[in-house]
């Protein structure tokens, strides 16, 4: 079974634009969460999208936001870039939620200059 | 709000050597707790839950809830446990919302 992927790998985008990112989950798997690690803050939790609806949210702006597509496969977005958002986001996907462990991607590495 | 405390940024032992991360936690209900574990250039991923209770490469972590602590242990460290590991919780109504500690690098030396 493949795992997570996530895409790009790598993006370097400048203050003030916006970017999307994308994970496609483990075939089966209907839960996706987002996860932001960064240096300073570690790994903070985002969002969780779960059957198309957001089911969990994390204390970030509203710049921060997501969608999940009938396939599961979700994409995040981000507007009006920051410095402090430079950091690797890591998407996750689970069966559903509860007892279900979390299946990580390598993660999409963006850099803000 | 839930937190997750590592207080060791760095674990140095000897191969063969016993090897103790530590873990503790604030919330005031019945969360579940995990770690994971990231070797170099690889993914996050799941070594063990509590609800499992069972050992995985030779790890083992007892919830401690009168202390609010996850301690992960492992008798005798092999070089290959050098990595990141972090201590996670979880709110069952939160669905798939983990909190992280910082995470403990471990380095085990031959």
């Amino acid at each position: 079974k493949a795992g997570v992927t996530q895409t790009p790998r790598y993006l370097i985008k400048t203050r003030g634009q916006q970017v999307t990112l994308s994970c496609s989950p483990i075939s089966g798997h209907r839960s996706v969460s987002w996860y932001q690690q960064t240096p300073g803050q570690g790994l903070q939790f985002l969002f969780e999208y779960f059957s198309e609806t957001q089911r969990n949210k994390g204390n970030f702006p509203g710049r921060f936001s997501g969608r999940q597509f009938s396939n599961s496969r979700s994409e995040m977005n981000v507007s009006t870039l920051e410095l402090g958002d430079s950091a690797l986001y890591l998407c996750a996907s689970s069966l559903s939620g509860g007892d279900s462990p979390l299946h990580f991607g390598n993660g999409t590495r963006l850099t803000v200059t | 709000a839930q937190r997750v405390t590592q207080p060791e940024k760095l674990l140095s032992v000897f191969k063969g050597a016993p090897v103790e991360l530590k873990c503790n936690y604030s919330y005031s209900g019945s969360p579940e707790l995990f770690w994971y574990v990231q070797y170099s250039r690889q993914r996050l991923q799941l070594l063990l839950r509590h609800i499992s209770r069972e050992s995985i490469k030779g790890f083992t972590a007892d919830l401690n809830k009168g202390e609010t602590s996850f301690h992960l242990k492992k008798p005798f460290a092999q070089e290959e446990d050098s990595a990141m590991y972090y201590c996670a919780l979880r709110i069952k109504a939160a669905g798939n919302k983990l909190t992280f500690g910082g995470g403990t690098r471990v380095l085990v030396k031959p």
